[in-house]
């Protein structure tokens, strides 16, 4: 259980282009879900918070027009790169925290494969 | 500055060798969490330590939370080669802000040759 997912895996776009890329929570119902950027070999930032139903939280420096994010329902949040630029390039990810199960030490983010964007 | 602070950054070793990661910070955590990531992949958590002192064995694999619950360990015997991964320690709510918030440590990228 607790799988998340993401679409697409790969996208390679032109600059100026926006992109989408979906997070699904699989099997349960996601209170909060958040994104992170990772370049290689480098570890991840956080570059926001995702509450169903309410504005995503974003993390200082982080352009919020630059990078919406919809949170639509408790299993769906999307990031949306807009007008990418290859500095836009990079790992994103996504995770999800359970609505429902054992509360606490750090409610259990399960994490998504990745979507890989490179922009030309 | 780092909140979290992790040594070493790059760890290349051959199969059969022991290796130890640390994770340290001037504050004081009620948990953290060490994740292993393969690459092109999301972060596979491997254990949450909870209470100072605390000693986790996963297999080969044996993580420590310090006593002062502001540092911790991890410690892998005998490295395969499908030991190879990046390990990111990580702590919650970090700032108190947004619940359930993870800040990651740099990473360690560990190499293991066959």
């Amino acid at each position: 259980g607790a799988v998340v997912s993401q679409h697409p895996s790969r996208v390679i776009c032109k600059s100026g282009t926006s992109v989408k890329i979906e997070c699904r929570s699989l099997d349960f119902q996601a209170t909060t879900m958040f994104w992170y950027r990772q370049f290689p070999k480098k570890s991840l930032m956080l570059m926001a918070t995702s509450n169903e139903g309410s504005k995503a939280t974003y993390e200082q420096g982080v352009e919020k027009d630059k990078f919406l994010i919809n949170h639509a329902s408790l299993t769906l949040s999307t990031l949306t790169v807009t007008s990418a630029h290859p500095e836009d390039s990079s790992f994103y990810i996504c995770s999800a925290t359970p609505l429902t199960g054992p509360r606490g030490l750090a409610d259990t983010q399960y994490f998504g494969p990745g979507t890989r964007l490179t922009v030309l | 500055t780092q909140l979290l602070e992790q040594s070493p950054q790059f760890l290349s070793i051959q199969e059969g060798e022991n290796l130890t990661v640390y994770c340290n910070s001037s504050s004081v955590f009620s948990s953290l969490q060490w994740y292993r990531q393969e690459p092109g992949e999301g972060p596979v958590l491997l254990v949450t330590v909870v209470t100072g002192g605390e000693v986790k064995k996963l297999k080969r694999l044996t993580f420590q939370f310090g006593d002062a619950r502001k540092d911790s360990s991890l410690h892998i015997t005998a490295a395969q080669p499908g030991d190879t991964g990046l390990y990111l320690c990580a702590v919650n709510n970090a700032g108190g802000t947004s619940y359930g918030k993870l800040t990651f440590g740099q990473g360690t990228i560990l190499t293991v040759h066959p």
